[in-house]
């Protein structure tokens, strides 16, 4: 079985400021890891992903996550916060084991408040 | 290229009646998904297709929901009778086999429905 923890269901961060959104995982086999960015009445769009690759992995909109094993983490980073980031932002994860071929499991989102 | 489309966008209904959602997935995907997204809730997977088959309907609650894929290609999701808490957004998503592709899922806008 598999669960994702996003910790803060609501982040504020000023205009410039780092952001940083939190995810935990829980898995029994090596995943797959996701951020997907939702913005309102709009589909999901895939910020990144990690497949065992490597652990430090670049997105768009200069968005990147480190995945640490040890600590079952995959936080979201951007250094400099920009106004068109505030939107909901989910954590997910499939079984790697299965190529990703499997639906995704979800945390509860994190909606991201850029203050201007 | 075209993406996921998905019909109705809105749709409101009482409950007790009945309901269909319509999804087209992106050319040559032959896997396709259905999620429930519970508002302030991440997307839970419903149903998951590939070509015309069934892969994991685990989490469906099939007293009342139902899907198909005749041709492989455009889905439905039906709801009958609809209770209160079958208020949500229902996304679409499609994605390659593994192994013709990076197998990343593609989400439509979603069918967003309220049970009244």
């Amino acid at each position: 079985a598999q669960s994702v923890t996003q910790l803060g269901s609501h982040v504020s961060v000023s205009e410039g400021a780092l952001v940083l959104l939190r995810c935990n995982y829980s898995s029994s086999v090596p995943p797959y890891l996701f951020w997907y960015v939702q913005y309102p009445n709009q589909g999901l769009q895939l910020l990144l992903k990690y497949t065992s690759a490597a652990t430090l992995v670049k997105g768009i909109n200069g968005f990147e996550a480190e995945f640490k094993k040890s600590e079952t983490s995959f936080h979201l980073t951007k250094p400099s916060a920009h106004m068109s980031d505030a939107a909901e932002y989910f954590c997910a994860v499939s079984d790697a084991t299965r190529g990703g071929a499997d639906g995704l499991t979800f945390g509860k989102g994190t909606h991201l408040i850029i203050q201007p | 290229e075209a993406g996921v489309a998905q019909s109705p966008r809105y749709k409101i209904i009482e409950k007790r009646q009945s309901v269909a959602f319509w999804c087209n997935p992106i050319s040559g995907h032959a896997t396709l998904y259905w999620y429930q997204q519970i508002l302030g809730q991440g997307p839970k997977l419903l149903i998951q297709f590939q070509n015309n088959g069934v892969v994991d309907d685990s989490q469906l609650p099939k007293d009342r929901f139902s899907a198909e894929r005749l041709k492989g290609v455009d889905s439905t999701l039906k709801i009958q009778p609809a209770k209160l808490e079958d208020s949500a957004v229902y996304l679409c998503a499609s994605s390659f086999l593994p192994g013709q592709g990076n197998n990343e899922q593609f989400f439509g806008p979603g069918t967003r429905l309220t049970v009244l």
